[in-house]
């Protein structure tokens, strides 16, 4: 099952508008993710923040966790056109026997930037 | 360009036949990652494989077999999948730090139809 659950599912700015995407989950977690997808491609990872850690920059985004309300947002300052594609916040629990992390993928939101 | 390298990009088959997709990384990476894709929905894991072995299975048909032949290749087989098999499957990979969670890094997917 899906644990996060992100909103708006769409969303349609102009260029030069900042776009904010929020993402809400539903059990404690150890990190949470957000990834990009364009699309037919990929995902493209962007930021990971740790859950005792409250906001992380990277360039032009920003993401912040509540985790007493169990949130996220991504907020991407200045869009471009460049960045229409879908976002996915993931929720991360490590696998303890082994190795590696389990992501669990919001439902995502599909961001569309116009000139 | 990804660096994870998935092959082929696109493969159509019927649902007697058996085939492979191929998932190739040279990052140094010990965890790999199969993730099943449905159009406009999140991806949603697998598999999961640790330094070459299987471990998470996250309750999928045997007509998915994975294998782990060395820490650079991941491959699924195929055989008598369903038309509800259709999907992008996408390929991760991830750095395996203790007690530490990664990002990962996907390949661009595989979109498979079955007839």
């Amino acid at each position: 099952s899906q644990q996060g659950e992100e909103d708006p599912q769409a969303l349609s700015i102009q260029e030069g508008e900042n776009a904010t995407m929020n993402c809400s989950y539903k059990t404690s977690i150890n990190n949470l993710q957000w990834y990009r997808q364009n699309s037919g491609r990929g995902l493209v990872h962007l930021i990971l923040i740790r859950s005792n850690e409250r906001e992380k920059h990277s360039g032009r985004l920003r993401v912040t966790l509540d985790t007493s309300k169990k949130s996220s947002s991504l907020l991407i300052t200045a869009s471009r056109a460049a960045d229409t594609a879908s976002y996915f916040c993931a929720t991360d629990d490590l696998i303890l026997t082994g190795g590696g992390n389990k992501l669990t993928f919001g439902t995502g939101t599909q961001l569309k930037v116009e000139l | 360009d990804t660096e994870v390298t998935q092959t082929p990009k696109h493969l159509v088959m019927g649902m007697t036949n058996k085939k492979s997709l191929k998932c190739e990384q040279h990052m140094g990476h010990r965890a790999m990652y199969w993730y099943k894709q449905k159009a406009k929905k999140p991806p949603e894991l697998m598999f999961v494989y640790s330094y070459e072995k299987l471990s998470i299975n996250e309750s999928v048909p045997s007509r998915f077999s994975p294998e782990c032949p060395n820490s650079s290749l991941l491959n699924l087989h195929l055989h008598a999948l369903q038309p509800e098999d259709s999907a992008l499957y996408l390929c991760a990979s991830s750095q395996v730090m203790e007690g530490s969670n990664q990002p990962q890094h996907f390949g661009d997917g595989t979109r498979l139809s079955i007839l």
